[in-house]
């Protein structure tokens, strides 16, 4: 079983969409919470972050964990074309430089 | 500022050669990252630098993995044979101290071992 599960995809949607992407894991001594987007022939880029359960917001993009679950979502708002791209989830078990451990990514598609 | 730095992008070597990718770190950044993806698996850790000292190289696949990092600035990793199963994209990451969630991630070094 893999330690972070993530949907491949793809998924498309139409503009103005809200798209969600989830992750779940397994290993509860996760406590911080990222979320990348990649596009094609780029390195991740770190979109946002979350420690511990709760919910973040920045613009567009909606953050959330519910560790008694152990999932965690983005959501994306009035999805346009420029957020088509690969985004990856990544967590760590602390704030001290350790690895990242990453879900697979899904590939989303946001069509005009 | 300039973002991580990698090169080659692209490698295509045969199996039983040596390659040597290298990464440039953001300046300052003391800890830098090296990531693999291989076709079809997710991004997995291979090493951490904190300066010019390994502090957690766990990922490593196996010993003709190596890895160094000159003066705490730059580093190479360098696969000695290459092997087909090594073909992927390679990561460089940089961060400051005590923070994980500060990553920046290069473009990658896609590698192709035919």
């Amino acid at each position: 079983q893999k330690e972070v599960e993530q949907d491949p995809g793809p998924l498309s949607v139409p503009e103005g969409a809200i798209v969600s992407l989830n992750c779940t894991y397994s290993n509860s001594a996760f406590q911080y919470f990222m979320w990348y987007r990649q596009y094609s022939r780029k390195g991740p880029e770190l979109l946002m972050y979350t420690y511990s359960s709760g919910n973040k917001e920045d613009g567009r993009f909606t953050a959330q964990v519910d560790k008694s679950s152990k999932y965690i979502s983005l959501f994306i708002r009035d999805s346009q074309p420029s957020d088509s791209a690969t985004y990856l989830c990544a967590m760590t078990f602390n704030n001290a430089g350790n690895m990242l451990t990453f879900g697979g990514g899904t590939r989303l598609m946001v069509k005009p | 500022e300039a973002g991580v730095t990698q090169f080659p992008s692209h490698s295509v070597i045969e199996k039983g050669q040596t390659v040597t990718l290298r990464c440039d770190p953001i300046s300052g950044h003391d800890n830098l990252y090296w990531y693999r993806r291989v076709m079809g698996k997710e991004i997995k850790f291979l090493l951490h630098f904190v300066k010019e000292s390994k502090q957690d190289e766990s990922g490593m696949p196996n010993n003709r993995f190596l890895a160094e990092r000159t003066g705490g600035t730059y580093s190479t990793l360098k696969v000695q044979p290459a092997e087909l199963e090594d073909s992927g994209v390679y990561f460089c990451a940089s961060s400051q101290m005590g923070a994980s969630y500060g990553y920046t991630f290069g473009s990658g070094t896609r590698l192709t071992v035919v």
